[in-house]
């Protein structure tokens, strides 16, 4: 069965600093790995995709995330945070043999000024 | 080009009755899929609709039911509400597994 899991339930950076947020992931083949954010009362907005090209992948907004298979890792970087980040970011890996997703538990990234 | 539409945004029901949520998926996607998002948790999948009919279901009970239509919008119907279907519907749509999906803002369910 295929899982992921987010490290860290909270967050917090000051605004221009870096933003790491981990994610591990579980799959018996190469996996369709996804993270989505979600402001407040909003639905989920596409940040980035790996599916099997590129290991380091770039999302919109800044922000980067690198496909590690000896690590099982998928973690999400940003350089500079900015106040507007501040949301939940879920990382997602997608069932090949469903096609559903499935989500992690989601980590609340807090910028302050 | 609208992305993913749903409606009503909020609704308040009290338990035992009956709901219906709706989704208009984004233009050229063919596959429909519903997540409940409980406060404070990630999405955990309903089921998926392709082709009118239902291809996948995730561990939900039989109260939740779907329909998928001609133009791919979808339904969601939950019968004898309970209070622990208090929740974020989310609605996606897809054209393949590669592409990724488009979420809609989601459906406030308030059952009281």
């Amino acid at each position: 069965a295929q899982s992921v899991t987010q490290l860290d339930s909270h967050v917090s950076v000051s605004e221009g600093t870096p933003v790491l947020l981990r994610c591990n992931y579980s799959s018996s083949y190469s996996p369709s790995l996804f993270w989505y954010v979600q402001h407040p009362n909003k639905g989920l907005q596409l940040l980035l995709k790996y599916t099997s090209a590129a290991t380091l992948v770039k999302g919109i907004n800044g922000f980067e995330a690198e496909f590690k298979k000896s690590e099982t890792s998928f973690h999400l970087t940003k350089p500079s945070a900015h106040m507007s980040d501040a949301a939940e970011y879920f990382c997602v890996v997608s069932d090949l043999s469903t096609d559903k997703l499935i989500f992690g538990t989601g980590t609340r990234l807090q910028v302050f000024p | 080009d609208a992305g993913v539409t749903q409606s009503p945004t909020h609704l308040i029901k009290t338990r035992g009755q009956q709901v219906t949520l709706r989704c208009s998926p984004k233009s050229g996607h063919d596959t429909v899929s519903w997540y409940q998002q409980a406060l404070g948790q990630g999405p955990q999948f309903i089921f998926q609709y392709y082709e009118e009919e239902e291809r996948q279901r995730g561990n939900f009970p039989d109260r939740f039911s779907g329909h998928q239509f001609p133009n791919y919008s979808s339904e969601l119907n939950v019968n004898a509400l309970l209070l622990g279907d208090s929740a974020l519907y989310l609605c996606a749509s897809s054209l393949d597994r590669v592409s990724g999906y488009t979420f809609g803002s989601g459906t406030r369910l308030t059952v009281v």
